[in-house]
């Protein structure tokens, strides 16, 4: 059984749409994540929830709006798409947000023309 | 401070042959590192973790050095396989609910 994850898989949209990425673990872990990885691999958080609790927002646009409906899911909704948005967008989560592993999807690769 | 990606460093290693994946890290008072391993198309899979409490800690052919003096940390990989091509992060906490991972390494297996 998947742990963690997204959908959809591949995301081609236009400049300008509104798109969103929907996320969800089944481990019953407490903390959600989601992170931007770009086209050099560099991976860089940009929101933390704890209990369905946003507890960091890592200086990301208000364009990016994540909601969590209950702990076990983290959907992320992007407005106004631009083109430097393109990216794979992972969803993680850990079982308390301390000093822990977390957990990883398998990335939505988003492409914005 | 927060690693800035400038480009993905590549190690090759012929297959059979030990690998060895470094990492600097920028905060002294982190207590605690991660490995991950992340193969094209997926996401980051945990291999290994390591307390600032140790300076070693071996898994299954993967061993993770620690020196907190030069706030360095090393993956060594054990007869590299071709299942072990990926690019592979440490990283660290920076305080709760937030973790900052390196820059990566690709490491390539030549058969």
């Amino acid at each position: 059984d998947t742990a963690v994850s997204q959908t959809p898989k591949y995301l081609v949209t236009q400049m300008g749409n509104d798109k969103s990425i929907k996320c969800e673990q089944n481990l019953g872990h407490d903390t959600m994540y989601w992170y931007k990885q770009d086209s050099k691999k560099f991976l860089k958080i940009m929101f933390s929830y704890n209990n369905k609790e946003l507890i960091i927002n890592e200086t990301v646009p208000n364009r990016f709006s994540p909601k969590s409906p209950d702990k076990a899911h983290l959907n992320l909704h992007i407005n106004s798409l631009e083109l430097g948005d393109s990216a794979v967008y992972f969803c993680a989560s850990s079982q308390s947000g301390g000093t822990e592993e977390q957990y990883f999807g398998p990335g939505t690769r988003l492409t914005v023309t | 401070g927060e690693s800035v990606g400038l480009h993905l460093p590549t190690l090759s290693v012929q297959e059979g042959d030990n690998s060895i994946i470094n990492c600097a890290y920028s905060n002294s008072a982190s207590d605690y590192f991660i490995w991950y391993k992340q193969e094209s198309g997926k996401g980051p899979q945990f291999i290994i973790d390591i307390r600032s409490n140790m300076d070693k800690r071996q898994g299954q052919r993967v061993t993770v050095l620690l020196n907190k003096t030069v706030k360095h940390l090393s993956l060594q990989i054990a007869a590299t396989q071709p299942g072990d091509s990926a690019v592979y992060f440490c990283a660290e906490p920076s305080g709760t609910y937030k973790y900052i991972f390196g820059t990566g390494t690709r490491l390539k297996v030549l058969a």
